[in-house]
């Protein structure tokens, strides 16, 4: 699986749109975009995925670049509780792509 | 209700013990994993598994021995437990096909002494 990279941490104000980007300028045409986030030391959450159109739901957007080598996750009006790591992988799906490989991800602050 | 358990949530274990990490699911998920996060990291593949009786290696395997005889259970065994591995443990289940996401248990904190 492609490797991608974040910046290790972000501040955002209360209220205010988060915009997390991820490269993965190696990203080969059958691997999927992954969100996740991880709140303080729980487990890992599943935000969204997308392979090449924008996607939407009802927690963030996701914007995946013409090219495919960058995204960008955005959570329109960030609160406190969403202070936590983002993780942006890529991952093939239905050709063995299970071997799932994290980052060290993003460290968002939410300040009010 | 439908996830992925683990247990035990907390475990404190001597150098040179074994025990086995529990994770089971409910959601008929063919694809199960192990990770562990150290203090401040991100998470490591250990080992994973595409179904019943098919497992394969992660990025840090050694140490750590698993199997998968039934859909729902994925165990992992700590053969000889080492300071080492001192962390936190998350087991993730997907469905095999398709562009589903992983679904993370809570985790087990586990400290070797």
């Amino acid at each position: 699986d492609a490797k991608t990279t974040q910046p290790p941490s972000m501040d955002c104000a209360e209220g205010r749109a988060a915009n997390l980007p991820c490269n993965h300028s190696t990203i080969s045409g059958n691997e999927y975009v992954y969100w996740y986030r991880q709140i303080h030391s729980q487990g890992p959450q599943y935000i969204i995925h997308g392979l090449k159109n924008n996607e939407t739901n009802e927690m963030a957007s996701l914007i995946i670049t013409e090219d495919r080598k960058s995204s960008t996750l955005i959570l329109p009006h960030a609160t406190l509780r969403d202070t936590a790591v983002y993780y942006c992988i890529v991952r093939a799906i239905n050709t063995g792509g299970f071997k799932t490989i994290f980052g060290a991800g993003t460290r968002l602050f939410v300040k009010a | 209700n439908a996830g992925v358990t683990q247990t035990p949530k907390f475990q404190v274990l001597k150098t040179g013990q074994s025990m086995t990490l529990q994770c089971a699911q409910d959601m008929n998920h063919e694809y199960m994993s192990w990770y562990r996060q150290d203090p401040g990291m991100g998470l490591r593949l250990i080992h994973y598994s595409v179904g019943a009786g098919i497992t394969d290696q992660g990025e840090v395997p050694n140490g750590y021995n698993v199997s998968r005889s039934t859909t729902e259970d994925f165990p992992l065994r700590l053969l000889s437990a080492a300071p080492s591995q001192t962390s936190v443990y998350f087991c993730a289940s997907s469905y095999g096909r398709g562009s589903y996401g992983y679904t993370f248990g809570s985790g087990t904190r586990l400290t070797v002494v």
